[in-house]
């Protein structure tokens, strides 16, 4: 139980782009979904918090026109990365949670700017 | 602000026993946790301590002080494939969230 995929897995684009990812939680319903960004040999940073049907809750520096998100079911949560830049390139996790306060996390999608 | 600290590193032999300590410094507390990650994967639950003391789950175990803002992780009989990165992260309700805020992990290198 207890399963969240995400996809795609990889991306590659064109600086300029806009980058759609999707983080589903498949066995159960997850109230809140949590996105984070990794860089190389750095620890998981929230960029944000999103409840079903409400506006996400963004962290300090992390700009919401640019990081989109979109809760529209206890299932699926999207981020998109408006007018991607090499700089975005990241590792992008998203995390569900149910009743409890354990995350689960997703498998990741690396996305790559040119 | 927020401070999780961990070790960067780790080396340990196979068979053997480590332990990976976490300090907090946080604003409110909903409890700690342990996640693995190995390169390039997403983060795998391990541990989630909110009162003080010991919990042991099979070769792995979790410590919690909070009087202290001290946690540790005690991995024993280590295999080859314990080699990952462990993060200790606080629970924290934030915004009317329970957010997890992440240290910058330990890398742990299992030798034969």
């Amino acid at each position: 139980g207890a399963v969240v995929s995400q996809h795609p897995s990889w991306v590659i684009c064109k600086s300029g782009t806009s980058v759609k990812i999707e983080c589903r939680s498949l066995d159960f319903q997850a109230t809140t979904m949590f996105w984070y960004r990794q860089f190389p040999k750095q620890s998981l940073m929230l960029m944000a918090t999103s409840n079903e049907g409400s506006k996400a809750t963004y962290e300090q520096g992390v700009e919401k026109d640019k990081f989109l998100i979109n809760h529209a079911s206890l299932t699926l949560s999207t981020l998109t990365v408006t007018s991607a830049h090499p700089e975005d390139s990241s590792f992008y996790i998203c995390s569900a949670q149910s009743a409890g306060l354990t995350q689960y996390f997703g498998p990741g999608t690396r996305l790559l700017v040119l | 602000g927020q401070n999780i600290d961990q070790p960067t590193e780790m080396t340990a032999t196979e068979g053997a026993i480590v332990q990976i300590n976490c300090t907090y410094q946080t604003s409110g507390f909903n409890g700690l946790f342990w996640y693995q990650q190995h390169a390039g994967e997403a983060p795998t639950f391990l541990s989630y301590n909110v009162l003080d003391g010991l919990e042991e789950k099979g070769r792995f175990s979790s410590f919690l002080s909070r009087s202290k803002g001290y946690s540790y992780l005690l991995l024993k009989e280590l295999q080859m494939k314990d080699s990952a990165s462990y993060l200790c992260a606080v629970i924290l309700e934030h915004t009317g969230a329970n957010n997890l805020f992440f240290g910058t992990g330990t890398r742990l290198t299992v030798i034969p």
